[in-house]
């Protein structure tokens, strides 16, 4: 079976500090991976997709990047955080085909304080 | 540009009854609908897909319908139970682009013991 695993779960980190979050999918291949966040009060806003390695798309232009460096790891990362960044950020996977819905990684809470 | 719209935003119901939660998109050339539950802090767990070829889809006291004629989901929850208590999602992909998914704001559900 599929397994999707997102970390860390909570993160506090500090105006103008790095950021790397990470995604890794099991039990697929050549899945396609995304990069949701969701802000206090507000709904899923998708960042990054990627179809396959060292394909990104961006969707909202902003503080963050995302890389593939393998088939089934993506990483959301930034080099200077700002407060606007702080929220929940969730990972996801689906296959190539529409037949197929999304799963979702458990999230990761950051908070820049 | 697909959107998506979840009404109510919030709902309070008594134990034992039945509802339904209603979600609505303005491009009907969809693959297909997905919904999801989101309990406080946590991740994304979905609930339901159905394709564009389907009606409806039943999962346990879970039932969805789609109707792409009329632009609209509904998530019908059978005897509620205080553990039904979360935000539910709905989702669906803007039409030519199958790989990215627009949400809709959510319904929060409270179900009283």
């Amino acid at each position: 079976s599929q397994t999707i695993h997102q970390w860390p779960a909570t993160l506090v980190q500090p105006v103008g500090s790095p950021l790397s979050l990470e995604c890794t999918v099991e039990g697929t291949s050549n899945p396609n991976l995304y990069w949701y966040r969701q802000a206090a009060g507000r709904g899923l806003q998708l960042l990054f997709y990627s179809v396959g390695i060292g394909q990104i798309s961006s969707e909202v232009p902003q503080n963050l990047s995302a890389s593939r460096p393998q088939d089934r790891q993506f990483i959301l990362s930034s080099k200077k955080l700002l407060l606007s960044d702080s929220g929940f950020y969730l990972c996801a996977w689906s296959r190539g085909s529409q037949v197929y819905g999304y799963t979702f990684g458990s999230g990761t809470r950051l908070t820049v304080v | 540009k697909q959107e998506v719209t979840q009404i109510p935003a919030a709902l309070s119901v008594p134990e034992g009854e039945n509802l339904v939660l209603n979600c609505s998109f303005t491009d009907s050339a969809i693959y297909n609908l997905q919904w999801f539950r989101q309990d406080p802090g946590k991740g994304l767990t979905s609930l339901l897909l159905i394709q564009s070829s389907q009606r409806e889809q039943t999962s346990g006291r879970l039932n969805a319908s789609l109707d792409k004629s009329s632009g609209r989901s509904t998530l019908y929850i059978a005897a509620s139970q205080p553990g039904d208590s979360a935000t539910y999602l709905c989702a669906a992909p803007p039409s030519g682009s199958a790989r990215q998914l627009t949400f809709g704001s959510g319904t929060q559900l409270t179900v009283l013991p």
